[in-house]
């Protein structure tokens, strides 16, 4: 079974420019959540989508944000990027929301903003 | 403020030898605990899990230890192998349902040949 994709994998953006990063999750998983990784704050929940609604949100400002389409794959996006974007964005899937459940990481997108 | 602490950024131990990894917790509604592995570039690998209900799952060499009252688990690995050199990171999740994971800062685990 293949694992969680996410494309692409490195990119690099100037401040104040939007980005949108996909993810695939593992076939039969409906439930998609987004992490950002960066060495001050560690791994940190942005978001988790399930039959293409939010079904939770970490402490991000409002330009993060994120869907869902019907074959469970999710998209995340951010606008007016700040410097502070600079992380890795991991997606991770799961079965079904209302665990708990094992959740299962994508390799990430490295994201650098200039 | 960090729900999850892992207080040593780095632990070194002899091939053969027991790694033991350590993990703290402050929120009492968390009833789920994970340990990934990460290597470089990659994302996280799931490794074991443990539910409040439980005090211990074992897994191959991989065993979790959950001591509820001192709201703190651990990760040994015995044997250690080279290949066992990661960076770990506890995660949990709390009784609400939801699948967000609160990790700790990790514990870069260097397996000495």
């Amino acid at each position: 079974k293949a694992g969680v994709t996410q494309t692409p994998r490195y990119l690099i953006k100037t401040r104040g420019q939007q980005v949108t990063l996909s993810c695939s999750p593992i076939s039969g998983h409906r439930s998609v959540s987004w992490y950002q990784q960066t060495p001050g704050q560690g791994l940190q929940f942005l978001f988790e989508y399930f039959s293409e609604t939010q079904r939770n949100k970490g402490n991000f400002p409002g330009r993060f944000s994120g869907r869902q389409f019907s074959n469970s794959r999710s998209e995340m996006n951010v606008s007016t990027l700040e410097l502070g974007d600079s992380a890795l964005y991991l997606c991770a899937s799961t079965i079904t929301p209302g665990g708990p459940y094992e959740q299962y990481f994508g390799p990430g997108t490295r994201l650098t903003v200039t | 403020d960090q729900q999850v602490k892992q207080n040593s950024p780095s632990l070194s131990v002899q091939e053969g030898r027991i790694s033991i990894l350590n993990c703290d917790y402050t929120n009492s509604m968390f009833d789920y605990f994970l340990w990934y592995k990460k290597y470089p570039a990659e994302g996280p690998t799931f490794l074991i899990s443990i539910s409040s209900i439980k005090d211990k799952n074992e897994d191959g060499r991989f065993t979790v230890f959950l001591n509820k009252s001192a709201k703190h688990l651990s990760l040994h690995i015995v044997p250690s192998q080279p290949g066992d050199s990661a960076v770990y990171f506890c995660a949990a999740s709390a009784k609400t349902g939801a699948n967000n994971l609160f990790f700790g800062t990790g514990t870069r685990l260097t397996v000495i040949p």
